[in-house]
């Protein structure tokens, strides 16, 4: 079964305002990654969150990771159209194989 | 351009025909991975490779696929007398090392289309 569940499936906001997106996973985890991916493209590593980690920040991105509830969060501050597209949340839980959700689709309207 | 490349981009096979994917990794990374996305859909784990070795190839169908990732030249995923199932994106990534806690650099994929 899937590992990663993200929320919300799509996102529309206004250029400027913080978008933020969960995921859920159900087992134990070496890291959580998040991806972004635009339209035909390949994904781009976006943070890597360690399981003994609870914040991590990147620029504009914010990421936590809450252990005993299994779920993490991406927060974009003061988003920009080009950071319309899809975000994933992937976990390792050993063996280096990511399992990926669903994503996010994420919508910046200028 | 240094990062992970594939090729090619767009793949168009006839039911029944192979489908033949290369993914040249990262300068210096030895460690390779595929995964399928559906549309609309994550993408799924097929197979690990090291130089020479599967690692891991729990995520792949048992039939008519194969990978490889020879000693010289880039990784294959080879897929046998395709079905309209196999239509889909497939990505490569690379990792440097083995070690947990490293992020996976992704190629922008192969787009297979099955008539």
């Amino acid at each position: 079964s899937q590992q990663g569940e993200e929320d919300p499936q799509a996102l529309s906001i206004q250029e400027g305002e913080n978008a933020t997106m969960n995921c859920s996973y159900k087992t134990s985890i070496n890291n959580l990654q998040w991806y972004r991916q635009n339209s035909g493209r390949g994904l781009v590593h976006l943070i890597l969150i360690r399981s003994n980690e609870r914040e991590k920040h990147s620029g504009r991105l914010r990421v936590t990771l809450d252990t005993s509830k299994k779920s993490s969060s991406l927060l974009i501050t003061a988003s920009r159209a080009a950071d319309t597209a899809s975000y994933f949340c992937a976990t390792e839980g050993g063996g280096n194989k990511l399992v990926f959700g669903a994503g996010t689709i994420l919508r910046v309207k200028s | 351009n240094a990062g992970v490349m594939q090729n090619p981009r767009h793949l168009v096979r006839r039911r029944g025909q192979e489908a033949r994917l290369r993914c040249s990794p990262m300068k210096g990374h030895s460690h390779v991975y595929w995964y399928r996305q559906l549309p609309e859909e994550g993408l799924k784990f097929m197979v690990y490779l090291q130089k020479e070795n599967i690692i891991d190839e729990s995520g792949m169908p048992k039939e008519r696929f194969s990978a490889e990732f020879p000693k010289e030249g880039p990784s294959i995923l080879r897929i046998q007398q395709v079905v309209r199932g196999d239509s889909a994106a497939y990505f490569c990534a690379s990792s440097g090392t083995g070690w947990s806690n490293q992020p996976q650099h992704f190629g922008d994929g192969t787009r297979l289309s099955i008539l």
